[in-house]
């Protein structure tokens, strides 16, 4: 049961443009949301969060909006940069309990 | 400060064999995490370990199992290999787990022939 989900598997932008990344989710407990960035043969790096009481969150070029009655959130990067390229997941989270991840989306960025 | 560290890198193994992983974490951190990647199937998680004690477990069978040592150090069993447990094999450690930020390694990546 994937109670996080990002339905495409992946994305083709233009340097200088804006990537945005989508996550879903289903379990209206989860408070707690992440972003994970990862390349290859390394392990995902932390990249952003956002509390279930706020909607925005933003550090630099990244903003993750959270819509709790849409359950969905997203992944604004402003502007997209080639080493942006990687794949990116999404996680969420109840107090105390186990991380769900989505199945990730791979971000090109074109130079 | 070191990061999370996984050994090995690269595993082959044949069905029905068993294998450890093992997985150091950040200095500090009490919380390790392990997650089976693959393809299609994003990060499945698998147990969480505090303190020595199994704290969480995902929805795997039995032949997946793991431990804690006192110096918070982690490995993971897995007995009686199937064709279907080749994946990226991922640890993640936190300070004391919850809602911390998880720190992850590179992974050890199973074949199992």
């Amino acid at each position: 049961d994937q109670q996080v989900k990002q339905n495409s598997p992946s994305l083709s932008v233009q340097e200088g443009r804006i990537s945005i990344l989508n996550c879903d989710y289903t379990n209206s407990m989860f408070d707690y949301f992440l972003w994970y960035k990862k390349y290859p043969a390394e392990g995902p790096t932390f990249l952003i969060s956002i509390s279930s009481i706020k909607d925005k969150n933003e550090d630099g070029r990244f903003t993750v909006f959270l819509n709790k009655s849409a359950k969905h959130l997203s992944l604004h990067i402003v502007p997209s940069q080639p080493g942006d390229s990687a794949v990116y997941f999404c996680a969420a989270t109840t107090t105390g309990n186990q991380f769900y991840f989505g199945t990730g989306t791979s971000l090109t960025v074109i130079p | 400060k070191a990061g999370v560290t996984q050994t090995p890198r690269y595993l082959i193994k044949t069905r029905g064999q068993q294998v450890t992983l093992s997985c150091s974490p950040i200095s500090g951190h009490r919380s390790v995490s392990w997650y089976q990647q693959t393809p299609g199937q994003g990060l499945q998680f698998l147990f969480e370990y505090f303190s020595e004690t199994q704290r969480n477990k995902g929805n795997f069978p039995g032949r997946f199992s793991g431990r804690q040592f006192s110096n918070s150090r982690s490995e993971m069993n897995v007995s009686t290999l199937e064709l279907g447990d080749s994946a990226l094999y991922l640890c993640a450690s936190s300070l004391v787990g919850g809602q911390d930020i998880q720190y992850f390694g590179a992974g050890t990546r199973l074949s199992v022939l």
